[in-house]
């Protein structure tokens, strides 16, 4: 079965420590990024890469890192950096130029 | 720019009423658009998208014309049941801009039986 997998599901952590989100695709697709969603609010954009050892910052960067050493991978450190980081975390990938974006389950960060 | 606007939820509807999510956009280009929907806890999951004017996307009973003379992207079900009950998400992306995709920011939908 093609798809993307992010674990884990549920994470939580203490304040002040770093924390990493993993994302894996196994549709060969070049490209993919990492969402933060709030309650009711709509994707915000951290991170994309569209392919292996390059990504970009998206709008909300600051305070997150993230590293693309496999096409197949994509993981997301959550740094103590970040000032607010509870929320809904979701992965998505697509083909290279391709115009469709594919969403992992998503995996919700409490910091406590 | 470019962005999505969609219409403010929630929304709450009787099984087999019929619904409509309005969404607009502004892109510099010719955007694909999109409709997510994402069930509670969960991912987003594409319903359908349409990729150039007039163009219509359909799946699961749901419907959406591409209007560029309106900058519309219309969700519409004829008969909504209790398991469509989710937020919807209209979305935009341009080749012009990197294929980077722009999200309205949801319209939540319950159906009640």
């Amino acid at each position: 079965d093609g798809g993307i997998t992010q674990s884990p599901k549920y994470l939580f952590r203490k304040e002040g420590q770093n924390v990493t989100l993993s994302c894996e695709q196994n549709l060969n697709h070049d490209a993919m990024y990492w969402y933060r969603q709030d309650p009711g609010q709509g994707l915000r954009l951290i991170y994309y890469s569209q392919i292996v050892n390059d990504f970009q910052k998206g709008d909300i960067a600051e305070g997150y890192s993230v590293s693309r050493e496999k096409k197949e991978s994509f993981p997301l450190t959550v740094t103590s950096a970040q000032k607010n980081p509870t929320a809904f975390y979701l992965c998505a990938s697509s083909l290279a130029g391709g115009d469709t974006q594919y969403f992992g389950p998503g995996t919700r960060l409490t910091v406590l | 720019g470019n962005s999505v606007t969609q219409m403010e939820g929630p929304v709450t509807l009787s099984e087999e009423a019929f619904l409509t999510i309005n969404c607009t956009y502004t892109a510099t280009g010719y955007p694909s658009l999109f409709w997510y929907v994402q069930y509670p806890g969960e991912g987003l999951q594409l319903l359908l998208k349409a990729t150039k004017a007039d163009d219509k996307g359909s799946n699961k009973g749901f419907e959406a014309t591409y209007r560029k003379e309106t900058t519309s992207f219309h969700l519409e079900k004829g008969s909504v049941q209790v398991s469509d009950s989710a937020v919807y998400f209209c979305a935009l992306s341009e080749s012009f801009a990197g294929n980077q995709f722009y999200f309205g920011t949801g319209t939540s939908l319950t159906v009640i039986p």
